[in-house]
């Protein structure tokens, strides 16, 4: 079955750099595009970008252009997403997703916390 | 890009009634050259990522309860619980696919009465 295992929780200071990771199993890595959504608390879901892990194509919300850069490690069926310049209004949960149909997001991780603050 | 604005912001529906959220699209998330709707809407509970209810505008998702139904075309869509159970407490999303970036509705808090 497909599984998105994500990294655990993070604080930063603001002006800091993350680099968050989403593990995948139970499919072909390099099949499907892999999403990244995130929620500040109390809030709703906004889209960071996308990821292509074939060829490493990629695809980012104007926000954060940027700040953002989507990576692959195929070999161990991993993504990655680093976020820079940090403030304190990208304190959220990142959630990796995936769509196979190529439609909705139908799996998801459990959710990366990162928190900003000095 | 494409605005996803979810009615009402929250709503109380007694158990066994029915509740309806309602979501429109500031542009056609409908594609003429294959008919379908590229629309979507989630379901997420407290802690825990959303999961998906509904696809292509009224597709159901594996294993979602037939009480759970998508409607509408365009620009206007619906979710629509038809017989509301204490488990469906949750806040629900709609979300376009038609294009990049991908949008979400602000969300919909649905309670018991």
């Amino acid at each position: 079955q497909v599984q998105l295992v994500q990294s655990g929780a993070e604080v930063k200071k603001p002006g800091a750099s993350v680099k968050l990771s989403c593990k995948a199993s139970g499919y072909t890595f390099t099949s499907y595009d892999l999403n990244w959504v995130r929620q500040a608390a109390g809030q709703g879901l906004e889209w960071v970008g996308w990821m292509n892990p074939n060829n490493g194509n990629t695809g980012y919300a104007q926000k954060f252009r940027g700040r953002v850069t989507m990576t692959r490690n195929a070999s161990i069926s991993t993504a990655y997403m680093d976020l820079s310049s940090l403030r304190s209004e990208d304190t959220a949960v990142y959630y990796c997703a995936l769509s196979p149909r190529g439609d909705a997001y139908n799996h998801w991780g459990q959710g990366t916390l990162v928190s900003v603050s000095s | 890009d494409i605005v996803m604005t979810q009615s009402p912001d929250s709503l109380a529906v007694s158990l066994g009634e029915r509740a309806t959220i309602n979501c429109k699209s500031t542009q056609s998330v409908l594609l003429s050259s294959n008919k379908k709707n590229y629309l979507a809407w989630y379901q997420q509970k407290p802690g825990q990522p959303p999961k998906l209810l509904i696809y292509w505008a009224s597709t159901r998702e594996s294993g979602v309860p037939d009480r759970f139904s998508g409607s509408g075309s365009g620009t206007y869509f619906t979710l629509t619980i038809t017989s509301l159970q204490a488990e469906d407490v949750a806040v629900y999303y709609c979300q376009q696919y038609y294009n990049t970036p991908r949008t979400f509705g602000q969300g919909t808090k649905v309670e018991i009465k």
